[in-house]
């Protein structure tokens, strides 16, 4: 059972334009969603992160919009760059002390020149 | 500062054999943690510890084994591969009492093949 659900699998944006990723999440006792950026042949990186009890988070072109009453939450990027071409995980966790992430199954961006 | 360092970053193993994928973090951290990457089902945790000593099991845990004898290393054993666990494994740490933003730290990862 994916306990969080990322749509879409892939995508393909132009140069400058704004590429969305959502996820959703069915667990309330989550209490933490970073996203994480991951480049081929290399280990995943936080890209930003938010917490329920905000429903934004700007960093440079990059902004997390969460819905708490709807369990869903997106990453867009703006003025999307062929350098933003990577996957994309969103993930979830609990507050247990320490960060045990459940992610989501990716998305394959590719930004065109 | 090397951060979280995996060895070896490729291998092949036939069926039925064992080895070890290595983890070592030179950052203090509490927390470490094993995921497997597979396409279509992002990263999945297979085992975690929160300090030397302590371990316990995420969520496809089975044909795996962990140890945490000290802060710095937390190495990965298969007892017997089987092609299922053809997969790339990434190793990560974080600090356990983190304010704001829990980050972990991944490895480069090593991709594993099982015939």
């Amino acid at each position: 059972q994916q306990q969080v659900k990322q749509s879409p699998q892939s995508l393909i944006v132009q140069k400058g334009g704004i590429s969305i990723i959502n996820c959703a999440y069915e667990n309330t006792a989550f209490d933490y969603f970073p996203w994480y950026q991951q480049f081929p042949g290399k280990g995943p990186a936080l890209l930003i992160a938010i917490r329920p009890d905000v429903s934004e988070k700007k960093e440079g072109r990059f902004t997390i919009s969460f819905n708490k009453s709807a369990k869903q939450f997106s990453l867009h990027i703006m003025d999307s760059q062929p350098g933003d071409s990577a996957t994309y995980f969103c993930a979830a966790s609990m507050n247990t002390g320490f960060q045990k992430l459940v992610f989501g199954t990716g998305t394959r961006l590719l930004v065109s020149p | 500062n090397a951060g979280v360092t995996q060895t070896p970053k490729f291998q092949v193993l036939k069926t039925g054999q064992s080895m070890t994928l290595q983890c070592a973090q030179d950052m203090n951290h509490e927390y470490m943690s094993w995921y497997r990457q597979d396409p279509g089902m992002g990263l999945r945790l297979i085992h975690y510890s929160v300090g030397a000593g302590i371990t316990d099991q995420g969520e496809v845990p089975n044909g795996y084994n962990v140890s945490r004898s000290t802060t710095e290393d937390f190495p990965l054993r298969l007892l017997s591969a089987a092609p299922s666990q053809t997969s790339v494994y990434f190793c990560a740490s974080s600090k356990l009492q983190a304010e704001s933003s829990y980050e972990q730290y991944f490895g480069p990862g090593t991709r594993l093949t099982v015939t």
